[in-house]
């Protein structure tokens, strides 16, 4: 059974930083893209980021709202992947999700997803 | 950025209806479109990817089509446990972009 558990989420002042992790169970993470993506309260979906694989020399996207000031990073050997957030702004406030992108027909693309953990930014 | 136009934002149905979802994109996406269903404190699920590939253990009476910039999501005999929102995403270029959302309600 395929697994995706987020973890490190909490309440931050603006200007501060936190760092999720998600682990993984149920497939083999080293071939698969990874993802984060975030609902604030009361909006739709954003995606944040992705890392590529070894295969794809683990290659970063990010979204423009996050770009500079998040990190994503992982650990193959811990089937884990972190998203590092720093100056962290009231926006940033949201549930974040990690999700797992394997190789589907001719691309990679979002599959699993984990529940989620969410990360407050209030003073 | 492509921007996704998704409708209606809300359903009222009976099981048994046939729905339909609606995806516009802003750009050409090649195909490239998933769609989720998701329910409340659970992870989101993948229905549908390159427009009309059914995912693995997904049943039958969820399709997808596309004509052009427009996808739809069907759903034939509409049962209890469809009753959810679902979401389309695109994957063409980044960023990756969602559309806002369909609630299925009774």
């Amino acid at each position: 059974e395929v697994q995706l558990v987020e973890s490190g989420g909490g309440l931050v002042q603006p200007g501060g930083s936190l760092r999720l992790s998600c682990t993984v169970s149920g497939f083999t993470f080293s071939d698969h893209y990874m993802d984060w993506v975030r609902q604030a309260p009361g909006k739709g979906l954003e995606w944040v980021g992705r890392s590529r694989n070894k295969a794809n020399r683990y290659t970063t996207e990010y979204a423009a709202s996050v770009k500079g000031r998040f990190a994503i990073s992982r650990d193959d050997s811990k089937d884990s992947m972190y998203l590092q957030m720093d100056n962290l702004k009231i926006e940033d406030t949201a549930v974040y999700y990690c999700a797992s992108s394997p190789l589907l027909g001719s691309y990679y693309l979002i599959r699993h997803w984990g529940q989620g953990t969410l990360a407050t930014v209030s003073s | 950025d492509i921007q996704m136009a998704q409708s209606p934002s809300t359903l009222s149905v009976s099981v048994g209806d046939r729905v339909t979802i609606t995806c516009r994109a802003s750009q050409t996406l090649n195909r490239r479109l998933s769609w989720y269903q998701a329910k409340p404190g659970k992870a989101p699920k993948l229905l549908i990817y390159e427009a009309s590939s059914l995912d693995s253990g997904v049943p039958s009476r969820f399709s997808g089509s596309e004509s052009g910039t427009e996808y739809t999501l069907t759903i034939n005999d509409l049962q209890p446990d469809d009753f959810a929102s679902y979401f389309c995403q695109q994957y063409k270029s980044y960023p990756l972009t969602f559309g806002g959302g369909t609630k299925v309600e009774i």
